[in-house]
């Protein structure tokens, strides 16, 4: 069974940083192109950020583009997304996703994980 | 603003059959494929449809998409109350270095 677990967020200050973290299991993590995608409170889904099997292709939004990294460590199994320089428009649940191929087709998510929620507040 | 433009809330009974549109253009939809997504209330989002028109397993045959142009649309056949959800449709965007674009989702009311 294909499961996603996400952990890291939480509580933070505007202009900190926060890493976040999603376990992969139940499938070929290293052939698989993997994605964020975030919630705020009450509104729509946007797609934060996308990376390929491999690790050599990334791809961001606008909104995020020189403020976060995507990453993977495929020896692990685990995807990252590292936030910094966050703002209170951050604030949001934020879900890992898995793709269905090793890289293109990123706006198909084919499992989601439960999302793990950042608050950015003073 | 969404890239991708879906009527804030659609409303059906039982039984009936409702659509969901999905407008977008040239550089989204025109030249990519459209993926459909339900989120029931305090859920995670599923994958409902992918590749314009396919379902995965397990999706019942009551859901279908299509694509013309720089559009799509979600159709929901035999409404049922569980139908009750948020959808969003999304698509790769070439432009800008690339990137997925989501729409702004569409709140089904089953009545």
């Amino acid at each position: 069974e294909v499961q996603l677990l996400e952990s890291g967020g939480g509580l933070v200050q505007p202009g900190g940083s926060l890493r976040l973290s999603c376990a992969a299991s139940g499938f070929t993590f290293s052939n698989t192109a993997m994605s964020w995608v975030r919630q705020a409170p009450g509104k729509g889904l946007e797609w934060v950020s996308g990376i390929s099997g491999s690790g050599g292709t990334t791809y961001y939004a606008d909104s995020v583009r020189g403020r976060f990294t995507i990453s993977r460590d495929n020896s692990k199994n685990t995807l990252y997304l590292q936030m910094n320089t966050l703002r209170a428009e951050d604030t949001a649940v934020y879900y890992c996703g898995k793709g269905a191929y090793s890289s293109s087709y990123y706006s198909r998510v084919d499992v989601w994980g439960q999302g793990t929620t950042v608050t950015v507040s003073s | 603003q969404s890239v991708l433009t879906q009527p804030p809330s659609a409303s059906g009974t039982p039984g009936q059959r409702v659509t969901i549109s999905c407008s977008g253009s040239s550089s989204n939809i025109g030249t990519n494929t459209v993926n459909w997504y339900q989120q029931l209330p305090g859920t995670a989002p599923k994958l409902l449809i992918y590749f314009n028109n396919q379902r995965p397993s397990g999706v019942p045959d009551r859901f279908s998409g299509s694509k013309s142009g720089t559009s799509a649309s979600l159709a929901i056949s035999g409404l049922q109350s569980e139908d009750e959800a948020d959808y969003y449709c999304a698509a790769w965007d070439d432009s800008l270095n690339g990137h997925v674009v989501f729409g702004g989702g569409t709140k089904l009311t089953v009545l």
